[in-house]
């Protein structure tokens, strides 16, 4: 199966600064990534995904970079905002969409 | 579009007892799928259903079992309750679609029923 594992369990940036959260994954089968943002009392949030097949991937205020060689991959995130504080997780998939493996979370604070 | 809806939001129950959560999906979706999610852990995936059947299952007991709907909602039942079941419950559903590659579109999660067992 797959195990996907978050560097720091906690990470405080300053309110416009760049974030960058970080993932490793074990399963080298996992054909599929997937960041979740998760605010408090509320359910997971897609964020951006990325297949294995790419390296990088561009959404709005975010890039996901996934190093295959290393089984890393990181979620950017530009111009970071209050709004942004949530935690954050990384999922990955091996099969089957929604069969997915989250890590623990990341809890991103902005401080103002 | 209401979304992803779960209900109840909160629910306390005596060990041993048995309870039913609820699902709803996201209008035109035809898959749900369950996940558990214990404080500060992120969600672990319990089954999916589709076609009113289990089609993938994670490592939970059977103790968890569920059921699928004709319009596509789903119910989550857990017997004989543990105190380690208590956690947050989610939801999420995706519409299953053979002729995209990854197979499924994207997951949207309900905001979750937290079940806490006394």
């Amino acid at each position: 199966g797959e195990s996907v594992g978050l560097h720091l369990p906690t990470l405080s940036v300053q309110e416009g600064d760049n974030s960058i959260i970080n993932c490793a994954y074990s399963n080298s089968a996992s054909d599929y990534f997937i960041w979740y943002k998760q605010e408090s009392g509320k359910g997971p949030q897609f964020i951006i995904d990325i297949r294995s097949n790419m390296d990088k991937r561009q959404g709005q205020r975010v890039t996901v970079l996934l190093n295959k060689t290393v089984k890393h991959l990181s979620l950017q995130i530009a111009a970071t905002q209050p709004g942004d504080s949530a935690v954050y997780f990384c999922a990955g998939d091996s099969g089957g969409y929604q069969k997915v493996t989250f890590g623990t979370g990341t809890k991103l604070q902005v401080i103002p | 579009d209401a979304g992803v809806t779960q209900s109840p939001t909160h629910l306390i129950k005596t060990r041993g007892q048995q309870v039913t959560l609820r699902c709803s999906p996201k209008s035109g979706h035809d898959t749900v799928s369950w996940y558990q999610q214990a404080l500060g852990q992120g969600p672990q995936f319990i089954f999916q259903y589709y076609e009113e059947e289990e089609r993938q299952r994670g490592n939970f007991p059977d103790r968890f079992s569920g059921h699928q709907f004709p319009n596509y909602s789903s119910e989550l039942n857990v017997n004989a309750l543990l105190l380690g079941d208590s956690a947050l419950y989610l939801c999420a559903s995706s519409l299953t679609d053979w002729g995209w590659a990854q197979g499924q579109t994207e997951a949207f999660f309900g905001q979750g029923t937290r079940l806490t067992v006394v």
